[in-house]
């Protein structure tokens, strides 16, 4: 069955500290992406990749950065945590036969 | 700049009433019209999508609408149960299966009463 599993599922983190959200997908995808969603804003792209080794910048991703070490494994990492990054971060997977991505269950992140 | 606007923000019906939720965009380019169920604390999952070159997709109770003169769609949900009460997103995304990037809208809340 496709999966798309994030870790952890909820995190509090201090203010200036390194925070690393993982997703890891089983579904052979060659995409991967990491939203955040946040009250009226819906669900904005920080970062994307098309494949093991490669990040791409969404439309968000000043204070974060993306690892793709394999083709499973796709990483959201904030180096210096601010409490605006306080949020529900999904990650998300799909292919050229798949337009429609799919997404996992989400990380609460509280920055304080 | 918003892509993908959705109205109304929030919407309550009556069960067995008909939902329809409206969605708009700017780019012409945009091909591809997937909506999201998403229900608290999960994740968004595929409801169902529609291309540009259709003008209506029907999946069981729910149906998309696609105006693409005027750049406009909207999802109706027949026979509304209170399972169907969650937040439902539109996104749109341009031609090319390997670039899929979604740009969503900010999503309508549907409360269904019994």
């Amino acid at each position: 069955e496709a999966a798309v599993t994030q870790s952890p599922r909820n995190k509090v983190a201090v203010t200036g500290g390194k925070v690393t959200l993982s997703c890891n997908q089983t579904n052979n995808h060659n995409n991967m992406y990491w939203y955040r969603q946040d009250t009226g804003h819906g669900l904005r792209l920080i970062h994307y990749s098309y494949g093991a080794g490669s990040t791409e910048k969404g439309d968000i991703p000043d204070g974060y950065k993306a690892s793709r070490p394999s083709q499973e494994n796709f990483s959201l990492i904030l180096e210096l945590a601010t409490p605006s990054q306080t949020s529900v971060y999904f990650c998300a997977s799909g292919d050229a036969s798949n337009q429609a991505p799919l997404f996992g269950e989400g990380t609460r992140l509280s920055v304080l | 700049q918003q892509q993908v606007r959705q109205s109304p923000q929030s919407l309550t019906v009556w069960e067995g009433e008909t939902a329809i939720l409206n969605c708009s965009y700017e780019n012409s380019a945009f091909d591809y019209f997937p909506w999201y169920q998403q229900f608290p604390g999960e994740g968004p999952a595929l409801l169902i999508s529609i291309l540009s070159v259709s003008d209506k997709k029907e999946d069981g109770r729910f149906t998309i609408f696609f105006n693409k003169r005027e750049k406009k769609l909207s999802l109706h949900i027949a026979d509304s149960q209170p399972g169907d009460s969650a937040t439902y997103f539109c996104a749109a995304s341009f031609p090319g299966g390997s670039n899929a990037k979604l740009t969503f809208g900010k999503g309508t809340k549907l409360s269904v009463k019994s």
